[in-house]
């Protein structure tokens, strides 16, 4: 069984601070996904990292998938309260589409 | 608006009852994902379908679920003589072909359960 394990579970934050959340894991992945949530609402999808040691930047948000394609971090600069949210990280494999692998989320709130 | 629409936002059931719960996937796309969430969890893999097909069903329980994408209309998860720990959020998801290949699912925005 295929595992997603993300750290921390909550973090609660000033605006402006910097903020990294974990996803890891004892398997590769073929890749991996970050998903914003929001209450009552479904995941968006933020991100995909395909290559081991990827990194993407979208606007204040950074994301990383290790170089074994077994972890990835996602880090925020400067956040700000619209960044509250859950996040998820999600990995795939190409042998089992739309199988993909849920970690339990960070909760992130982030007071102005 | 496009993207995965789901029906009904909130469900109520007495215990017994049966839920119904549909998804119309983004237009064009041919498959459609369906995973639950429980409070302060992660989404769980429930089931995996193309028109008229159950590619994966893996995630789902052996009784009382069941789903279908026929070919014409939505997506619809069954689930018979419900229990209160069906109560959770179900999201469908669509992708316009193999999502393995690249992991990415669109979300609707859920439909949430809750068992009297």
């Amino acid at each position: 069984t295929q595992l997603l394990e993300q750290s921390p579970q909550f973090l609660s934050i000033q605006e402006g601070e910097n903020l990294t959340v974990y996803c890891n894991s004892s398997s590769v992945f073929s890749s991996l996904q970050w998903y914003r949530q929001e209450p009552g609402e479904g995941p968006v999808l933020l991100v995909t990292v395909v290559t081991g040691g990827e990194v993407k930047k979208l606007k204040r948000l950074t994301f990383q998938f290790g170089d074994a394609r077994k972890d990835s971090s996602l880090h925020i600069t400067a956040a700000q309260p619209g960044d509250t949210g859950l996040y998820l990280c999600a990995g795939a494999q190409n042998t089992n589409a739309g199988k993909s692998t849920f970690g339990d989320g960070t909760t992130l709130t982030v007071k102005p | 608006n496009a993207g995965v629409m789901q029906n009904p936002r909130h469900l109520v059931r007495r215990r017994g009852q049966e839920a119904r719960l549909r998804c119309s996937p983004v237009k064009g796309h041919s498959h459609v994902y369906w995973y639950r969430q429980l409070p302060e969890e992660g989404l769980k893999f429930m089931v995996y379908l193309q028109k008229e097909n159950i590619i994966d069903e893996s995630g789902m329980p052996k009784e009382r679920f069941s789903a279908e994408f026929p070919k014409e209309g939505p997506s619809i998860l069954r689930i018979q003589q419900v229990v209160r720990g069906d109560s959770a959020a179900y999201f469908c998801a669509s992708s316009p072909g193999l999502a393995g290949l690249s992991g990415e699912l669109f979300f609707g925005e859920g439909s949430r359960l809750t068992v009297l």
